[in-house]
């Protein structure tokens, strides 16, 4: 049980390009989570799917894309880097209801460079 | 606008005693409060949960509580040991009525540094 996974762990990108951060997560939670965090702002949601085949907006989805592949996979795609989307970002997954807390188990992150 | 605040500054504390953090929110109704460790390097890790209508949680060595008059959860680490250097998140939930509206999300604080001293 790896809990929840992300791929790459560092990626330097240039102005412009593009990529996909990869997460999955391996206990049959409903609900997926991208945040980023930077000093000083703490953790700031881009995108949330709260159960296979949905997405919605967080606080800060400018620049980026989602895709929940199936209910394992959640994927963050930046279409054309720039240097404000340097960051550490995190995906999360929940299963339990809001009522129940709903208690985020967090990857490992991934350290993103954009020059 | 909706905030939540964290002390930013790092809170420096001798082996043993009690650290005490703060989590001010304003322009929020919560139905529940959470606090997370993180250490350098990883991800975020869930401590303690709090319900809107219960006053403290315990767990081990941590205790958090919750006034939702004042908008504040305190969160105290007692006997504190070098190995609960870390920063500690708190973050907002919201009630299941609200969720169609915004979603089911949590939002998280900006994080208090804790280092603790041999």
């Amino acid at each position: 049980n790896a809990g929840v996974t992300q791929t790459p762990k560092f990626q330097v990108l240039k102005t412009g390009q593009s990529m996909t951060l990869q997460c999955a997560q391996d206990m049959n939670h409903n609900s997926m989570y991208w945040y980023r965090q930077d000093p000083g702002m703490g953790l700031r949601l881009i995108y949330y799917s709260a159960s296979e085949g949905t997405t919605d907006k967080g606080e800060v989805p400018n620049g980026y894309n989602v895709s929940r592949l199936n209910k394992r996979e959640f994927s963050l795609r930046l279409e054309s880097a720039a240097p404000s989307q340097t960051s550490v970002y995190f995906c999360a997954s929940s299963g339990l209801a809001a009522e129940q807390g709903n208690t985020q188990y967090f990857g490992p992150g991934t350290r993103l460079t954009v020059l | 606008s909706q905030k939540i605040e964290q002390n930013s500054e790092a809170l420096n504390i001798q082996e043993g005693k009690t650290a005490t953090l703060t989590c001010n929110y304003t322009n929020y109704s919560p139905a529940y409060l959470q606090w997370y460790r993180q250490d350098p390097g990883r991800g975020p890790v869930f401590l303690l949960l709090i319900r809107e209508n219960e006053k403290e949680k315990r767990k081990e060595r941590l205790k958090v509580t919750f006034d939702t008059t004042l908008k504040q959860s305190l969160f105290h680490i007692t006997a504190s040991q070098p190995a609960d250097s870390a920063t500690y998140l708190c973050a907002l939930g919201i009630g299941p009525q609200m969720i169609k509206a915004a979603g089911n999300k949590l939002t998280f604080g900006g994080g208090t540094r804790v280092l603790v001293k041999p």
